[in-house]
């Protein structure tokens, strides 16, 4: 089976400090994207990557950063956490060519106070 | 841009009801369109895809037909359970050479004993 991993389930930060979400899979796949999930607002991409050290910005990319220095590994980076950040953040990876389909992780929801 | 929009609102109905929840694209030529759910918890999974027009998609009991005349890929399930209880969302591939999916906001739906 597929496993995407996310690093925590919950996690509660202050405002200003600087969160690391980590993201694992165990598929060899080449993509990994992170989503942040709101209510009425659904998924929405903040950024992916194709490839190790490889990244693009998806529709939200501002406020955050992220790093894949290995394939399987992928993390998303909060450099000062706002409120405007509370959010339930998941993870997905898929192969880059073939099957179309992405797995998610758990998700992480982070709380910013 | 390609684009997928999801009727209003949260769905509930009583067990063994027939239930239906829209979905309407937009893009630029044949892209894959996908139904994932999210049940209570728990990140997304692939319920059905379908990859050209006529096609249809089925598992669990959904299925959903890719209309290419009405830019449709409306899901329907015959009789639900309480299990189906879980939010539904309708997505497409957004481009070729990577995996990425634009995803509609999602319709919980909540199966009444």
């Amino acid at each position: 089976d597929v496993k995407v991993t996310q690093s925590s389930r919950y996690l509660v930060k202050r405002t200003g400090e600087k969160v690391f979400l980590e993201c694992v899979q165990d598929m060899d796949h080449e993509n990994m994207f992170w989503y942040r999930q709101d209510p009425g607002l659904g998924l929405r991409l903040i950024y992916f990557s194709y490839d190790v050290k490889m990244k693009e910005k998806g529709d939200i990319p501002e406020g955050y950063s992220v790093s894949r220095e290995k394939k399987e590994r992928f993390s998303l980076i909060l450099e000062s956490a706002s409120t405007n950040q509370t959010s339930m953040y998941l993870c997905a990876s898929s192969f880059l060519e073939g099957s179309e389909t992405q797995y998610f992780g758990p998700g992480t929801r982070l709380l910013v106070l | 841009g390609n684009s997928v929009t999801q009727m209003e609102g949260p769905v509930t109905l009583s067990e063994e009801a027939f239930l239906t929840i829209n979905c309407t694209y937009t893009a630029t030529g044949y892209p894959s369109l996908f139904w994932y759910v999210q049940y209570p918890g728990e990140g997304l999974q692939l319920l059905l895809k379908a990859t050209k027009a006529d096609d249809k998609g089925s598992n669990k009991g959904f299925e959903a037909t890719y209309r290419k005349e009405t830019t449709s890929f409306h899901l329907e399930k015959g009789s639900v359970q309480v299990s189906d209880s879980a939010v539904y969302f309708c997505a497409l591939r957004v481009a070729y050479g990577n995996n990425r999916l634009a995803f509609g906001k999602g319709n919980q739906v909540v199966v009444i004993p």
